[in-house]
């Protein structure tokens, strides 16, 4: 069945960078779309961006589109999200998902990032 | 950006109702929309895309409609399990967005 794991929690200062994990198994990575999606305490969902398939394309809010940095390891069928400069607001769970196309079908369990000084 | 919106923001049902939670998109988005529910502390749960097809293994309870820029969830026969918070997303164009979710809680 698909699955996606994701990395454990991470205790960041502001200005830092954190870089976060999402392994999948159960279905051909590279054929799928990624999604990240994050959620600050209390609050609803904000979609930050995309991995194509291809893996060499992607899309990102504006908000993260120069703080975000993706990258995949095909051999591990791992995706990191690396974000930079982080701010108190990027305090959040953080949510790799897998897409057929843009909808989302399946989540991985969420990553706390905790950004504090 | 297309703004999402959801009526109502939270409702009180009983275990045997059954509920309707609306989703309007402020630009026509034809059936590009996706609903979510998400329990306390967990992540996220695709329930519905293209509007009304629902994701492999949700129960029939669960059914949507709409198209352009309204759309409903409606969720028969309310369990205990039911009782959270509905998202719905659309997914015409980037960047994707959210409505601001629904919470249906327990009467």
């Amino acid at each position: 069945q698909v699955q996606l794991v994701q990395s454990g929690a991470e205790v960041k200062k502001p200005g830092a960078s954190v870089k976060l994990s999402c392994t999948a198994s159960g279905y051909n990575f590279t054929n799928y779309y990624m999604h990240w999606v994050r959620q600050a305490p209390g609050q609803g969902l904000e979609w930050m961006g995309i991995v194509y398939p291809s893996g060499s394309d992607s899309k990102y809010t504006q908000e993260f589109q120069d703080r975000v940095t993706v990258t995949r390891d095909t051999s591990t069928s791992t995706v990191y999200l690396e974000l930079s400069r982080l701010r108190f607001d990027d305090t959040a769970v953080y949510y790799c998902a897998r897409g057929s196309g843009y909808d989302v079908e399946y989540w991985g369990q969420g990553t706390l990032v905790i950004v504090s000084s | 950006d297309i703004q999402m919106t959801q009526s109502p923001s939270s409702l009180a049902a009983s275990v045997g109702d059954r509920v309707t939670i609306t989703c309007r998109a402020s630009q026509d988005i034809s059936i590009f929309l996706a609903w979510f529910q998400q329990r306390p502390g967990k992540a996220p749960k695709s329930l519905i895309y293209a509007a009304s097809s629902l994701q492999r293994g949700v129960p029939s309870k669960f059914s949507g409609s709409g198209s352009g820029t309204h759309f409903t969830l409606t969720i028969s026969n309310l369990q205990p399990e039911d009782f959270a918070t509905y998202y719905c997303q659309q997914y015409k164009s980037y960047p994707l967005t959210f409505g601001p979710g629904t919470k249906v809680d327990i009467k």
